[in-house]
């Protein structure tokens, strides 16, 4: 599977779109991009995913590049409540031994 | 539903100790997962099930062991506990009709197991 590549940390101001930014250069054509978040220590929660089209869904938009080298994850009015570390992922579907999340991006939303 | 359940929520071991992490889900999911989170990392897959009776290893197996009795449960063995075992372990399932895969895992609340 290929690996990922995201910024440790970032800021929002509430209410602001977050941009999410993750680099998958290495990514193969039967790869999809997951997004998961982790607010707290809590488990994971699933937020999206998408294969190569943009894809929308009441928490998110997952934007892929054409050459889906890279996708952004996009929160479109963030609120207090969605800080948290945003992991992305990219495996093959039915590749249930490898599904790594790396150290993802903290994402600090402040008033 | 009460989702994924899982029991303890913390725990102290001494070395050497053993103990069992119980986990459970109420969704019928077909498969289920355990994984473990060092502190500042992201999560790393200790042992995966495709259904029931049927186990398989992941990326951190050593010193774990499964067994997937019913859809419902999926214990995780620890023998013989290691400082290196200290971490938080999380459990999750996710449900594919068609066997070639899932999209979403669900996570349950996480166990603080310390070794010392």
């Amino acid at each position: 599977d290929a690996k990922t590549t995201q910024p440790p940390s970032m800021d929002c101001a509430e209410g602001r779109a977050a941009n999410l930014p993750c680099n998958h250069s290495t990514i193969s054509g039967n790869e999809y991009v997951y997004w998961y978040r982790q607010i707290h220590s809590q488990g994971p929660q699933y937020i999206i995913h998408g294969l190569k089209n943009n894809e929308t869904n009441e928490m998110a938009s997952l934007i892929i590049t054409e050459d889906r080298k890279s996708s952004t994850l996009i929160l479109p009015h963030a609120t207090l409540r969605d800080t948290a570390v945003y992991y992305c992922i990219v495996r093959v579907v039915h590749n249930f031994n490898k599904f790594y999340f790396g150290s993802g991006t903290k994402l600090n939303v402040k008033p | 539903n009460a989702g994924v359940t899982q029991t303890p929520k913390f725990r102290i071991l001494k070395i050497g100790q053993s103990m069992t992490l119980q986990c459970a889900q109420d969704m019928n999911h077909n498969y289920m997962y355990w994984y473990r989170q060092d502190p500042g990392m992201g999560l790393k897959l200790i042992y995966y099930s495709v259904g029931a009776g049927i186990t398989d290893k992941g990326e951190v197996p050593n010193g774990y062991n499964v067994s997937r009795s019913t859809t419902e449960d999926f214990p995780l063995r620890l023998e013989l506990a290691a400082p290196s075992q200290t971490s938080v372990y999380f459990c999750a399932s996710s449900y594919s009709p068609s066997g070639l895969g899932f999209y979403e895992q669900y996570f349950g609340p996480g166990t603080r197991l310390t070794v010392t």
